[in-house]
């Protein structure tokens, strides 16, 4: 079954960096694109950025341009959100999430989420 | 004005329908865009449920119950979430979603509370 796994979150500065990983399995990865969701606290689902299913086209939100960097490497089923310049608001909950195999559009499976908290 | 506008909350009472809307944006026309319905229980992540596009053009998320169902209204300019026979577990948020200009928008979520 399809499972995605999150890790990399913690507590950081504003300013500071982290990045995300996710740890892919049971399903062909490198035939997906991947996504990256975030949740802050008690709020709404926010897109963040995709990758596509060989890591040549990514597309962002304009929260995420300049400051995050999203990748993957095939090889190892694992997917990445490089985050810099972090901000307060930039808290919560962050999810990988799969492509459903239809271009960017949709997404069908979701990881657990990893937390990511910016404080002072 | 937002991309994709839900109600905010519905309530219901069990064995009844819900139909939760997901409005968009004057401009963006719901034939043209594949929508997308996530269903999310408190403290777990969003489980897909399904896409609907047109009669031709839908789908619904592996093992989500036929009770789900998805419709569009094209004079209300929006994608419809159809929950019948409502269970006390379909009490939950409920999000839209469209990729538009290359960009993935989420609506602000509908909270279903079954009564």
């Amino acid at each position: 079954q399809v499972q995605l796994v999150e890790s990399g979150g913690g507590v950081v500065q504003p300013g500071g960096s982290l990045r995300l990983s996710c740890a892919a399995s049971g399903f062909t990865f490198n035939n997906f694109a991947m996504h990256w969701v975030r949740q802050a606290p008690g709020k709404g689902l926010e897109w963040v950025a995709v990758i596509s299913f060989d890591g040549n086209n990514k597309y962002y939100a304009d929260s995420a341009k300049g400051r995050f960097t999203i990748s993957r490497d095939n090889s190892k089923n694992t997917l990445f959100l490089q985050m810099n310049s972090l901000r307060v608001d930039d808290t919560g909950l962050f999810y990988c999430a799969r492509g459903d195999g239809y271009g960017y559009e949709g997404i069908d499976y979701w990881g657990q989420g990893t937390l990511v908290t910016v404080s002072s | 004005q937002a991309v994709l506008t839900q109600p905010s909350s519905l309530s219901a009472s069990p064995g009844t329908s819900a139909s939760l809307t997901c409005t968009l944006r004057s401009g963006i026309n719901v034939a043209s865009y594949k929508v997308y319905w996530y269903q999310q229980r408190p403290g777990s992540p969003p489980h897909y449920l399904l896409m609907y596009k047109s009669g031709s053009d839908n789908q619904r998320g592996s093992g989500v119950p036929s009770r789900f169902s998805g419709s569009r209204d094209t004079s209300a300019n929006a994608g419809i979430l159809l929950i019948s026979g409502l269970q006390s577990e379909d009490e939950a948020d409920y999000y839209c979603m469209i990729w538009h200009r290359a960009v993935m928008v989420f609506g602000g979520g509908t909270k279903v509370t079954v009564l």
